[in-house]
């Protein structure tokens, strides 16, 4: 059974960089079918797609986010990174990494997410 | 950009009942990209329904969705105590992903 879970520091400062990674466990990072990637969830409200990246380099990124984010793959441990620069408050939120099928098995289009971690809160104060 | 607008933002119905989850796209979506995922509180999203109507694995056959250019909707036949939860769609496009704002789902 494939397993995500995010981790990286619970609270981070206005102005610098907000670093997760999600290690996948029971399947490979690197196989052909998928994208890697994360979603966000301020407290209370609805989710935002952040971007994802696939195990050979191709990365797509929010458009409203671009000019902050990057997403990296480090297949030799299985894991990929979420790096978040000059964050704010409206940073703050629960940080989904999850799997990106684009297509199934035959080349069909089948968008979907389907395998989530369990999240992690990240508050940007002082 | 597609913009997926969901209504009502909430709605208050009892167990038993029937449940129609509405979401509007600000352009024509193929019916291949839009998917539909159920969130309870504290849990990531689970994905319910992919290619607007194909139930993911495991998901019961309460469960339906329908649609096709601009207008999806997600349909819980009898809604049974555990499916009272936040409901999202989805949308792929151009390689992006995105999001409507969730419908409520609780009980009377």
């Amino acid at each position: 059974q494939l397993q995500l879970q995010e981790s990286g520091p619970g609270l981070v400062k206005p102005s610098e960089t907000l670093s997760l990674t999600c290690t996948v466990s029971g399947g490979s990072i690197s196989s052909s079918s998928y994208y890697w990637g994360w979603i966000r969830q301020p407290p209370g409200k609805g989710l935002e797609w952040i971007g994802n990246m696939y195990y050979s380099g191709t990365t797509y990124y929010n458009p409203s986010l671009k000019s902050r984010v990057t997403i990296s793959i480090d297949t030799s441990k299985n894991q990929f990174s979420l790096k978040l620069r000059s964050v704010t408050a409206a940073d703050t939120a629960v940080y989904f990494c999850a799997r990106h099928v684009i297509h199934d098995s035959s080349g069909y289009p089948k968008p979907l997410l389907d395998y989530w971690g369990q999240g992690t809160l990240v508050t940007v104060s002082s | 950009e597609i913009v997926l607008t969901q209504s009502p933002g909430t709605l208050s119905l009892s167990p038993g009942e029937r449940a129609t989850l509405s979401c509007r796209a600000s352009q024509t979506v193929s019916t291949s990209y839009l998917a539909w995922y159920q969130q309870k509180p504290g849990q990531a999203p689970r994905l319910l329904i992919y290619g607007t109507s194909t139930r993911a694995t495991g998901i019961p056959d309460r469960f339906s969705g329908s649609g096709s250019g601009t207008d999806f909707s997600l349909t819980i036949s009898r809604l049974e105590p555990e499916d009272f939860a936040v409901y999202y769609c989805q949308q792929f496009g151009s390689s992006l992903w995105t999001f409507g704002q969730g419908t409520k789902v609780e009980i009377k």
